[in-house]
């Protein structure tokens, strides 16, 4: 059964305080690997798909990085706008399959 | 480009009722995914559409079903409703090609009470 663990579960961040949130997973097969931001009361917004391991993908003061058995999102200089709950998910398996594994998410919160 | 569009945004039933969700996919989009967000488990697949017929199904009870119009928009069924069900239901498009990775674009959901 495909597995995904996120850590930490909660994060406290000054602003400007770089840190890195950390999605580890176990799966079969790994077609790819998708970070999403949710804010409260919102849908998951997508940022990054990852499909192999040493890829990396950027988007203003975030970073996604993939090795085989675990995922990155760097934030560097976080902005209080940046609080939010990040989700990870796997992508697995052969054929046409949509089915994605959710991590827990990582709430994170940047103060000013 | 329009986003996910699901209705209502709340919803508050009783144990025993049953309740049905819509969701309109993006435009274009014919693959329409459902997802069950609780705060204990997170978010976890419930099934998959792709012109009109279930490509995929999660591990959830029979109670829970869905169907696909002709037009992509999706409707999502629970009957006989529990206090468990209580949750955010996630609604997610994407073109759904065969094999294709493309993210998943999720609605804003339809928050369900059971009492």
């Amino acid at each position: 059964e495909d597995q995904v663990t996120q850590s930490p579960e909660a994060l406290r961040l000054q602003e400007g305080e770089s840190s890195s949130l950390n999605c580890s997973y176990t799966v079969s097969g790994l077609r790819g690997l998708f970070w999403y931001r949710q804010d409260p009361g919102k849908g998951p917004e997508f940022l990054f798909t990852l499909y192999s391991a040493g890829e990396e993908k950027e988007k203003e003061r975030l970073k996604a990085t993939l090795t085989k058995k675990e995922s990155f999102l760097h934030i560097t200089a976080p902005k209080p706008e940046d609080s939010a709950t990040y989700l990870c998910a796997v992508q697995a398996g052969g054929g046409s399959n949509y089915k994605l594994t959710f991590g827990k998410g990582t709430l994170l919160t940047v103060n000013p | 480009k329009a986003g996910v569009t699901q209705t209502p945004r709340y919803l508050i039933k009783t144990r025993g009722q049953q309740v049905t969700l819509s969701c309109s996919p993006i435009s274009g989009h014919r693959s329409v995914s459902w997802y069950q967000q609780t705060p204990g488990q997170g978010l976890q697949f419930l099934f998959e559409y792709f012109s009109e017929t279930q490509r995929n199904k999660g591990n959830f009870p029979g109670r829970f079903s869905g169907r696909q119009f002709s037009n992509s928009r999706s409707e999502m069924n629970v009957s006989t409703l529990e206090l468990g069900d209580s949750a955010l239901y996630l609604c997610a498009s994407s073109p759904g090609n065969s094999f294709d990775n493309s993210p998943l674009h999720f609605g804003n959901g339809t928050r369900l009470t059971v009492t």
